[in-house]
């Protein structure tokens, strides 16, 4: 079946403009994560989502940074007023239940220039 | 916190040749799972073998496999006769149980580049 899709692939915006991150994770997974990779990085947490139970936000850097997933599939991170260091690979995952893998989707590249 | 180490930036291997990659982490838990992820240039994140805490043999994959060792904190892994498609970065990965109350999300290491010659 179709993977975990992202979008924008890669996306290019100016210093202090807002941009938004879309994620469809794969049919039927309860569970959707939102990862950054740094250039050289590993990658870091920001963000879990679990059915309709309250997200884990302690990964996100700033209050810049947000995210929401709507009728518990599709999910939009959102970062405002983006700085340089915002620049990276921003990666979703989505997982079925416990004790099952998360399955990754091709990333978005954000570059703030 | 959880704490994941890759100590090799980089390593290469000749094709057909054996490689072992390096990690190594830190936790107070006694029972979480461990991960080892290949990322290739498409950026795309892929599973290429787990291992859970609770369990003394090591998982094998096919050409990969893991020497776990929960006393150490260690979990290398070894790929056999390396293939150029196993060129990418690879990320070792640990991951709380979510029945333990954490939102079982991965914490990763840096990552070891492997390039593999012809």
């Amino acid at each position: 079946g179709a993977g975990v899709s992202q979008s924008p692939s890669n996306k290019v915006t100016e210093k202090g403009k807002d941009v938004e991150l879309r994620c469809d994770p794969i049919s039927g997974h309860t569970a959707l994560y939102w990862y950054r990779q740094s250039l050289g990085q590993g990658l870091e947490f920001l963000i879990y989502f679990q059915g309709n139970s309250a997200p884990d936000k302690s990964g996100l850097p700033s209050d810049r940074f947000s995210a929401e997933r709507t009728g518990g599939s599709v999910s939009t991170l959102t970062i405002q007023r983006t700085q340089q260091e915002d620049s990276a690979v921003y990666l979703c995952a989505s997982k079925q239940g416990i004790p099952y893998e998360q399955y990754f989707g091709p990333g978005t590249r954000l570059t703030v220039t | 916190a959880q704490t994941v180490t890759q100590s090799q930036p980089e390593m290469s291997v000749q094709e057909a040749e054996t490689v072992t990659l390096s990690c190594t982490y830190d936790t107070s838990e006694s029972d979480y799972y461990l991960f080892w992820y290949k990322q290739p240039p498409s950026r795309q994140m892929i599973l290429v073998i787990r291992q859970e805490a609770y369990k003394q043999q090591n998982a094998t994959e096919n050409r990969f496999s893991v020497n776990f060792q929960k006393a150490a904190k260690s979990f290398s892994l070894k790929i056999s006769d390396s293939q150029l498609g196993d060129a990418a970065m690879y990320f070792c990965a640990y991951r709380t149980p979510e029945t333990q109350g954490g939102s079982e999300k991965l914490v990763f290491g840096k990552g070891t580049k492997l390039t593999v010659n012809p």
